[in-house]
C-alpha cells in the first residue's frame, strides 16, 4: 500500500523563477495539506485542499498557491522565489482524521 | 489560538536510560495532541496521539505520554532509550474544524552510548 508519494525529492532554484511541487497521497485519503520545513523549525501549514478546493490557509502570501485534481492529487506553486523560501516541503493526505506524511521535497533557492 | 511550546530544544541521554521529551500546549478546548518523530531526510511518523480518551496514551516502539489537564502538558517517555530513537521529535496539537496541526519547535533527542 502506497503511502504519500512527493515529487521531485530534491530542487534548485534562482531567486525570481517560478516552482511546482506534487504530491500523490495514500490511497482512500481525499484532503490534502501542504507544510513548510524551514531548516531546525517545526513544519508550518501552509494550506489544506478538500474537493479541489483551498478549505484552510496559513500566514502565506499569495505567491503559494495549490491545486487539487480529481484524483486527490495536488500542486504546490510557489512563484518568484526568494532565499527564504528554502525549505523542506511536506504533504500530509487524510481522510476525516489521521494524517499521513510524504518524505518531502527538500527546495533549495540559490 | 492553539499552541504547543517544547521546553527542551536538545536532550541527551545514554543508551537504555529513560527518555523525557516534554510539551506544554495552549487551547481553548479539548485539544487533540500527537507526537511525530522525524528522522534524517525522512518523512514525519506519528507515535501517538490524545483525543479524549484515556489521558495515558502507548504509542509505537514503547512510547507514551500523559495528557495533564491541570498542567497543560503532554510529555513523552520512554522507559529505555535505543540508539535507534535518535531523531527530532515534535509535539503537534490539532486546532479547527479542519484538524489544521500546529508544530512545536521540536525536540532534537540524541542517544549515546
Amino acid at each position: 500500500d502506497a503511502g504519500v508519494t512527493q515529487s521531485p525529492t530534491h530542487l534548485i532554484k534562482t531567486r525570481g523563477q517560478q516552482v511546482t511541487l506534487r504530491c500523490s497521497p495514500k490511497s482512500g485519503h481525499d484532503t490534502v495539506s501542504w507544510y513548510q520545513q524551514a531548516l531546525g523549525q517545526g513544519p508550518q501549514f501552509i494550506f489544506q485542499y478538500y474537493e479541489e478546493e483551498e478549505r484552510q490557509r496559513g500566514n502565506f502570501p499569495d505567491r503559494f498557491s495549490g491545486h487539487q485534481f480529481p484524483n486527490y492529487s495536488s500542486e504546490l506553486n510557489v512563484n518568484a522565489l526568494l532565499l527564504g523560501d528554502s525549505a523542506l516541503y511536506l504533504c500530509a493526505s487524510s481522510r476525516s482524521y489521521g494524517y499521513t506524511f510524504g518524505s518531502g521535497t527538500r527546495l533549495t533557492v540559490v | 489560538a492553539q499552541s504547543v511550546t517544547q521546553l527542551d530544544s536538545h536532550v541527551s541521554v545514554s543508551e537504555g536510560t529513560p527518555v523525557l521529551l516534554r510539551c506544554n500546549y495552549s487551547s481553548s478546548y479539548s485539544p487533540s495532541l500527537f507526537w511525530y518523530v522525524q528522522h534524517p531526510n525522512k518523512g514525519l511518523q506519528l507515535l501517538l496521539k490524545y483525543t479524549s480518551a484515556a489521558t495515558l496514551v502507548k504509542g509505537i516502539n514503547g512510547f507514551e505520554a500523559e495528557f495533564k489537564k491541570s498542567e497543560t502538558s503532554f510529555h513523552l517517555t520512554k522507559p529505555s532509550a535505543h540508539m535507534s530513537d535518535a531523531a527530532e521529535y515534535f509535539c503537534v496539537v490539532s486546532s479547527g474544524g479542519y484538524n489544521k496541526l500546529i508544530f512545536g519547535a521540536g525536540t532534537r533527542l540524541a542517544v549515546h552510548p
